[in-house]
Order: C-alpha cells, then sequence, then structure tokens
C-alpha cells in the first residue's frame, strides 16, 4: 500500500519560515493537499492541487511537490499557526492516504 | 454556506454496530462526493471510503471492507456510515468530508466530527 512520510515535528519562532516535507513514491505524478488541524477542531483545507490555495487561507501558506516529495511552507510564521499539518493524496491502488502528520510549535 | 452536521456521540459496547449520519446544505448535493475519515486518539487521519451522491458508487479502504456501509438519502442530502463489529480499536472521532467529483479528491469541508466511544 501507498504511504507519506512527513516529519512528527517542527519547531519554529514568530515570523521564520517553516517548511513541512511529505514524502512518497513518485509523489510528483499526483496532486497533493494539505490540512491544518487544531487541538479539538476538523482539519482544514490549506493548499490543494499542490500549490492552490482556498479562499480565506493567507498567502503565507504555499505549496510545491515534485519528483518524491511534496512540501508545505508557512512564512511569517505566527502563533495562530500552530497545529497539526497532514498531507494527503490519492492512489489508484490505495485510494486516499493521509501522511502521519507534522506537529508545528511556534517557540 | 457549505454546511456538513454529523449527529451526535455513541457509545457502544465491543461487537455491536454504530451508524452516523452527516447532513449536508449550501450547496449542489450532485456536485460533489462525500468521503469519511477518522481519528483515533492522539493518533493521525484515517480514511473509510467514499460515496457518490446518489449512493450508486462506494469504495471502502480495504481495512474496512466488510465492516463498513455508506449509504445516501438524497430527499434529505444526508449521508450514513454504519461500521460493525466494534472493538476497542474503532473508538475515534469520524468525519465526513466533501470532495469534488472531478480530479484528485481533497476535502473542503469537513463535518464537525463525531465521538465514537467502544467500550465494554
Amino acid at each position: 500500500s501507498y504511504e507519506l512520510t512527513q516529519p512528527p515535528s517542527l519547531s519554529v519562532t514568530p515570523g521564520q519560515t517553516a517548511t513541512i516535507s511529505c514524502s512518497g513514491d513518485k509523489l510528483g505524478d499526483q496532486y497533493a493537499s494539505w490540512y491544518q488541524q487544531k487541538p479539538g477542531q476538523s482539519p482544514i483545507l490549506v493548499i490543494y492541487q499542490d500549490a492552490k490555495r482556498p479562499s480565506g487561507i493567507p498567502d503565507r501558506f504555499s505549496g510545491s511537490n515534485s519528483g518524491s516529495t511534496a512540501t508545505l511552507t508557512i512564512s511569517g510564521i505566527q502563533p495562530m499557526d500552530e497545529a497539526d499539518y497532514y498531507c494527503q493524496v490519492w492512489d489508484t491502488s490505495t485510494a486516499v492516504v493521509f501522511g502521519g502528520g507534522t506537529k508545528l510549535t511556534v517557540v | 454556506q457549505v454546511q456538513l452536521v454529523q449527529s451526535g456521540a455513541e457509545v457502544k459496547k465491543p461487537g455491536a454496530s454504530v451508524k452516523i449520519s452527516c447532513k449536508t446544505s449550501g450547496y449542489t448535493f450532485t456536485s460533489y462526493y462525500l468521503h469519511w475519515v477518522r481519528q483515533a486518539p492522539g493518533q493521525g487521519l484515517d480514511w473509510l471510503g467514499i460515496i457518490n451522491p446518489s449512493g450508486e458508487f462506494t469504495v471502502y479502504a480495504e481495512k474496512f471492507q466488510g465492516r463498513v456501509a455508506m449509504t445516501t438519502d438524497t430527499s434529505t442530502r444526508t449521508i450514513y456510515m454504519e461500521l460493525s463489529s466494534l472493538r476497542s480499536e474503532d473508538t475515534a472521532v469520524y468525519y465526513c468530508a466533501r470532495a469534488p467529483l472531478v480530479g484528485d479528491p481533497y476535502f473542503d469541508h469537513w463535518g464537525q466530527g463525531t465521538v465514537v466511544t467502544v467500550s465494554s
């Protein structure tokens, strides 16, 4: 079955740039999406089709996908960005696959 | 505005079944698939399956096949997810989520989640 690998955690200071990776076999051949989830809340879509932002998502959030790695970049980190982030793809054999999630801490 | 409103928390005994609803509004019901995703306490997101708006097409994750059933009531714009032969590992928050009909799925709206607790 298809698997996506994310770093379990990442710490950044306010104002810095956070880069969260998501790796999988030939991931660049598929569209990747990213979700933000804060404690006790439902996930929120922040990036879809590799690099598109839904309305209402700040342009501090950006995405890319090439080769075997998709990347979510959050620039000018703010305390409100502290959350868990999940990548997701559709695989023809496994259907919907989520990465294990990355806990972003703003310190 | 788009809304996916799920039914309330459930407590079930091992071996029982649970049926969760997800009532949709605020968009053209026939233009989106609905998916079910769950999240065990302290864990990541786990996909259960997909159903098309008319209920004629379903795909279930391999690990849940034989235990999960998804249905639709188009008259009320409500989808249902039933999970049977419950075990303690099924304790989780269950979400419904909307995805476009065309292209690789991404989930642009989610329900508020339904807590299912399986305990003897």
